[in-house]
């Protein structure tokens, strides 16, 4: 079945470590791949996008075709960053945006 | 501002009494879709609309109707609420490159 993964329900890190969210999707053909995130008490908005390949507040994101993967990187993580994350492929012909279930991050001090 | 609009931001109701949820967007957007957040199961699409008069069901659509009749407008409603539609609601617009969310509506269904 085509979908989206994300095997982290809870990640928690402490200040200044790394931090890797991970992603994984099964659908066939090349989405199109977007990185969500939600601030406690905020609407979603959009963090990166893989065609960009841009960094947003330190965020990358790199598309792993081999391992249908998408993973979420930042070298430090800030406890700013504290967030619920979605991966969303867009699929369909570009019609859907589909979402995982998300993976809330937790930096602590 | 562009931004996306919906109301009531809070609603508590009781089974089987006809509910409204608006979603309004100043961005000239012609896709417009409706998603459920519930624990556990992140964001699922209710419904979609691809421009005025058009409309198409998500992932769960069941108990949901909607409408395209403008196309900054599109209402989410439910004709029967029961317990299980209890949730956090998003309306969002989209261009090709960015998705926009409401800021969420919480119904809370006895």
């Amino acid at each position: 079945a085509q979908r989206v993964t994300q095997p982290e329900k809870l990640l928690s890190v402490f200040k200044g470590a790394p931090v890797e969210l991970k992603c994984n999707y099964s659908y066939s053909g090349s989405p199109e791949l977007f990185w969500y995130v939600q601030y406690s008490r905020q609407r979603l908005q959009l963090l990166l996008r893989h065609i960009s390949r841009e960094s947003i507040k330190g965020f990358t994101a790199d598309l792993n075709k081999g391992e249908t993967s998408f993973h979420l990187k930042k070298p430090f993580a800030q406890e700013e960053d504290s967030a619920m994350y979605y991966c969303a492929p867009l699929v369909g012909g570009g019609n859907k945006l589909t979402f995982g279930t998300g993976t809330q991050l937790k930096v602590e001090l | 501002e562009a931004q996306v609009t919906q109301n009531p931001r809070y609603l508590i109701t009781v089974t089987g009494k006809k509910l409204t949820v608006t979603c309004s967007q100043n961005m000239n957007h012609e896709y417009m879709s409706w998603y459920r957040q519930d624990p556990g199961l992140g964001l699922r699409q209710i419904y979609y609309s691809m421009n005025v008069e058009v409309t198409d069901k998500g992932d769960v659509p069941e108990g949901y109707k909607v409408s395209r009749k403008e196309k900054r407008n599109f209402p989410l409603i439910l004709e029967s609420p029961s317990p299980n539609q209890t949730s956090l609601y998003f309306c969002a617009s989209r261009t090709t490159d960015e998705q926009y969310f409401g800021p969420g509506t919480r119904l809370t269904v006895t």
